[in-house]
């Protein structure tokens, strides 16, 4: 079953905005990533931040979690056209399996 | 070359054909795994295998089989394929050593059965 869920499913905007992706999961996590996926590819790691992390940056990705709100958010800066792609959060549940569930994305449009 | 490499890109495949999507990795990894991904569904784990002696079923296993040839070969199975095994597969590769978990995912499969 799915863990994360994305929010919105879709988003539009104008190159130069920011683009703020959230995803909310149900159990405990060791973990969560965040993957981009342009159309039909294979998606792609942009960053990982671990359950005792609070915020974390990697060139215009800046991510957050709040395990107690089971809750993460990704934001984009100054969004560029190259950036129109799905964008999946994935978590590494605290059960010992030790695989990754994702969610089901949010596809995001970045227009000139 | 690409570092988890998957064949064929596109295939379509008639209702009860039996048909095998394959993996290959460069990359080293330990662990490989199977996806398959629906529109609107996201991607569901098929198959997982930590290591050449390791093989577990995943979220949705039935109607599919693997096998891990090598280290570096990981293949999927559809033993007789239905209009529903319809979607794209991904096959993806991950190594927990020195603490880096991100997967590295292949190109992707599309299968269509007809």
């Amino acid at each position: 079953s799915q863990q994360g869920e994305e929010d919105p499913q879709a988003l539009s905007i104008q190159e130069g905005e920011n683009a703020t992706m959230n995803c909310s999961y149900k159990t405990s996590i060791n973990n969560l990533q965040w993957y981009r996926q342009n159309s039909g590819r294979g998606l792609v790691h942009l960053i990982l931040i671990r359950s005792n992390e609070r915020e974390k940056h990697s060139g215009r990705l800046r991510v957050t979690l709040d395990t107690s709100k089971k809750s993460s958010s990704l934001l984009i800066t100054a969004s560029r056209a190259a950036d129109t792609a799905s964008y999946f959060c994935a978590t590494d549940e605290d059960s010992g399996y030790s695989t990754l569930t994702f969610g089901k994305g949010t596809m995001l449009l970045v227009s000139p | 070359d690409a570092d988890v490499t998957q064949t064929p890109r596109n295939r379509i495949t008639k209702t009860g054909k039996r048909i095998m999507l394959e993996c290959s990795q460069t990359k080293g990894h330990d662990r490989m795994y199977w996806y398959r991904q629906d529109p609107g569904l996201g991607l569901r784990l098929i198959y997982y295998s930590f290591d050449v002696k390791d093989i577990n079923k995943g979220e949705i296993s039935d109607g599919y089989s693997v096998s891990r040839q090598a280290q570096a070969k990981f293949s999927l199975s559809l033993e007789s394929a239905i209009p529903n095994q319809t979607a794209l597969y991904f096959c993806a590769t991950s190594d927990y050593s020195g603490g880096n978990y991100g997967y590295t995912f292949g190109s992707g499969t599309r299968l269509t059965v007809v």
